[in-house]
């Protein structure tokens, strides 16, 4: 199974502040990366996929990049409704695995 | 709009069986392959299973091989988890997910998600 390892495990920031989220693979993923958003007792949702592309409705300063087995989710400005955990999760391979996530909480 | 709703989960003692069922609107669903990820309470999230589009190809986890069955009635837009066997580490909320595309794999991916519904196996 590929192994998915996301950096840092929390962090504390305020609103404005730019964010980045790094996520590696345990081998090359050819880009096959999604981004999701859980806020606390709410279902997962999906904010990026082939690594740098933004779902429809999601805002522009969540963006992401990477190759090979190194990707990163940035929050150009971070706004209140942000405060979320982060998971990435590839789809190169199967079965599908996902980060351990990523807490953004407030400074 | 796309729309999942589960149902089904409880409490059940070790060793018992339950059934999930995802009721699904919004979209067609006979021609998108539908998942269950789990999520075991303060955890992460970890798929379970996956269904084709047609209901002929089934994909699971190794934590639930053998004991899960996944299978779908695309006459009533509803996925559904046959779980047997159940144990304390398979407590957690079970999300069912929609896939973007027709089969699970590579190029595949989860765009829609349910609100859940929690599992808890406990004596």
């Amino acid at each position: 199974d590929i192994q998915m390892t996301q950096s840092p495990s929390s962090l504390s920031a305020s609103v404005g502040d730019r964010v980045t989220i790094t996520c590696r693979a345990s081998q090359g993923i050819s880009n096959s990366l999604a981004w999701y958003q859980q806020k606390p007792g709410k279902a997962p949702k999906l904010l990026l996929y082939a690594a740098s592309r933004l779902e429809s409705g999601v805002p522009s300063r969540f963006s992401g990049s990477g190759s090979g087995t190194d990707y990163t989710l940035t929050t150009s400005s971070l706004q209140p409704e942000d405060f979320a955990t982060y998971y990435c999760q590839q789809y190169y391979g199967t079965p599908w695995t996902f980060g351990q996530g990523t807490k953004v909480e407030i400074k | 709009e796309v729309h999942l709703l589960e149902s089904g989960g409880g409490l059940v003692q070790p060793g018992g069986s339950l059934r999930l069922s995802c009721a699904a609107s919004g979209f067609t669903f006979s021609t998108y392959a539908m998942s269950w990820v789990r999520q075991a309470p303060g955890k992460g999230l970890e798929w379970v299973s996956a269904i084709s589009g047609g209901g002929g190809s089934t994909y699971y986890a190794g934590s639930v091989k053998g004991r899960f069955t996944i299978s779908r009635d695309n006459s009533k837009n509803t996925l559904y988890l046959r779980m047997n066997s159940l144990r304390a580490e398979d407590t957690a909320v079970y999300y069912c997910a929609k896939v973007r595309g027709y089969y699970y794999g590579s190029g595949s991916f989860l765009d829609y998600w349910g609100q859940g519904t929690l599992v808890t196996v406990s004596s």
